[in-house]
């Protein structure tokens, strides 16, 4: 069974940083892309960030370039999201989403999610 | 930028009704298009990719059509657990979410 499972999240204070990490386990991690979407209260959800199994490829979301970075550890099986100068507008649940294997990114897997505040 | 947008924003039918929600792309994205259902409280589930793709597991009253801007999700006989919250999803370039349909009962 996939089990994504992500930490980290609390409250942070506008400017601040702050880092997530999702644990993998149930596929074999190495082989699949993965991506952090987050979802603010009330609202849609948003891509945040890809980085292919290799992590030759990374992406992000305008709204996040420059002060996100997304980085995989396949020996752990673990993916974080560093996060840096942070902004009200941050303040989401973040979810670590495993990618389809198609052409294009498509979020097949959720974890249940970690909660990120920015609020002074 | 490409704007996804989504109508009815909320709909309310009956036990076995059919239910259609249609999803519009502001250019064309072929087939690129993927459908999610969020229940209340719950994590977002991928239904359907490719425009008409049925995720494995995923129940057969549920379908997808179209191509280019213009798609539709339809429920052909709409279930008391099928109370959710529907996003379509762009994912050619730069993943986008449209701005979701709420279906009640």
């Amino acid at each position: 069974e996939v089990q994504l499972v992500e930490s980290g999240g609390g409250l942070v204070e506008p400017g601040g940083s702050l880092r997530l990490s999702c644990a993998a386990s149930g596929f074999i991690f190495s082989s699949y892309s993965m991506n952090w979407v987050r979802q603010a209260p009330g609202k849609g959800p948003e891509w945040v960030s890809f980085i292919s199994d290799t992590t030759r490829s990374i992406y992000y979301a305008d709204s996040v370039k420059g002060r996100f970075t997304i980085s995989r550890d396949n020996a752990k099986n673990s993916l974080y999201l560093q996060m840096d100068s942070l902004r009200d507008e941050d303040t989401a649940v973040y979810y670590c989403a495993r990618s389809l294997p198609v052409n294009g990114i498509v979020f097949e897997y959720w974890g249940q999610g970690t909660l990120v505040t920015v609020s002074s | 930028d490409l704007q996804m947008t989504q109508s009815p924003s909320s709909l309310s039918a009956s036990v076995g009704d059919r239910v259609t929600i249609t999803c519009r792309a502001s250019q064309g994205i072929s087939t690129y298009l993927a459908w999610y259902q969020q229940k209340p409280g719950k994590v977002p589930k991928l239904l359907i990719h490719a425009a008409s793709t049925l995720q494995s597991g995923v129940p057969s009253r549920f379908s997808g059509s179209g191509s280019g801007t213009d798609f539709t999700l339809t429920i052909s006989s709409l279930q008391p657990e099928d109370v959710a919250t529907y996003y379509c999803q762009k994912y050619n370039i730069a993943p986008t979410f449209g701005p979701g349909t709420k279906v009640d009962i």
